[in-house]
C-alpha cells in the first residue's frame, strides 16, 4: 500500500527559528493532507494540496507540493512556543483511507 | 453535532478483559474511520465505514478486534480479550459526502490502557 516517509522524526528549536518537515513518497500522490496533534490531544487538520508545484500559506506556515506530487515540505517561519506539537503528513490509498507518516514532532524553547 | 465525540477517555483493561469503545461522528457524516496511535506516535489505520456498511478493513487485526455503524447508534470498536500491546490510543474520525473535500475530522479518542 500507500506509504508516506517523514523527516525528521524530532526536532528541537529555540523560538523564533525556522522549522520544515519534509514528507515523500514512491509513488505519485492525488493529494496531501497536513495535520497538527498537540501534547495529549488529537489531530487537527491543517491543510490539503492538490496540485503540482502547489504552495500555500496560512501566516507563519508555508506549504508546499512537489511538482511530480511525490514529496511535500511544511516551513514554520520563526517558531512559537504555541507551534510545539507533532506534524504528521498523509496521503491517500485507495479510496478513502489515508496512510499517515511518522510524524515529526517538534519542540520549541523560549 | 459538530465535533466528533469518543466514549469513554480512558478504559483500563486486564488483559483477556473485553473492551468496547464508541464513536459518535459528526452529524451528516458518511463516513467513519478508526486509527489505532501506539507510543511512538505512529497511526495505524484500522477500518472504515460508509454509512453501516464496512468499507475499507484492511487495517483490522481478524482475530479479536471488531466494529460496527448501526443506524441512529454510535460507532464501536470492540476488542476481545485484550492483549498488553493493544494499549494505545483509539481515535475515531469522521468525514463528509463530498470525497473532493476529503477533511477527515477526528475526535478526542480513547485511551486504553491494558494492564
Amino acid at each position: 500500500g500507500q506509504q508516506v516517509m517523514q523527516i525528521p522524526q524530532y526536532q528541537h528549536v529555540q523560538e523564533g527559528e525556522d522549522f520544515t518537515t519534509y514528507c515523500n513518497s514512491s509513488t505519485t500522490l492525488s493529494n496531501i493532507q497536513w495535520y497538527k496533534q498537540r501534547p495529549g490531544g488529537h489531530p487537527v487538520f491543517l491543510i490539503q494540496l492538490v496540485k503540482s508545484g502547489e504552495v500555500k500559506k496560512q501566516k507563519r506556515l508555508t506549504f508546499q507540493f512537489g511538482e511530480a506530487k511525490k514529496n511535500s515540505s511544511l516551513h514554520i517561519t520563526a517558531t512559537q512556543t504555541t507551534d510545539v506539537g507533532t506534524y504528521f503528513c498523509a496521503a491517500h490509498s485507495g479510496y478513502s483511507t489515508l496512510t499517515f507518516g511518522k510524524g515529526t514532532m517538534l519542540l520549541v524553547s523560549p | 453535532g459538530e465535533e466528533v465525540a469518543q466514549t469513554p477517555k480512558h478504559l483500563v483493561r486486564g488483559e483477556g478483559q473485553k473492551a468496547k469503545l464508541y464513536c459518535a461522528p459528526i452529524k451528516g457524516h458518511s463516513y467513519v474511520f478508526w486509527y489505532q496511535q501506539v507510543l511512538k506516535n505512529e497511526f495505524k489505520f484500522l477500518i472504515s465505514f460508509q454509512n453501516e456498511n464496512v468499507f475499507d478493513e484492511t487495517g483490522m487485526p481478524k482475530e479479536r478486534f471488531s466494529a460496527k455503524c448501526l443506524p441512529n447508534s454510535p460507532c464501536s470498536l470492540e476488542i476481545q480479550a485484550t492483549k498488553l500491546e493493544d494499549s494505545a490510543v483509539y481515535f475515531c474520525a469522521s468525514r463528509g459526502r463530498d470525497i473532493r473535500t476529503d477533511t477527515q475530522y477526528f475526535g478526542p479518542g480513547t485511551r486504553l490502557t491494558v494492564l
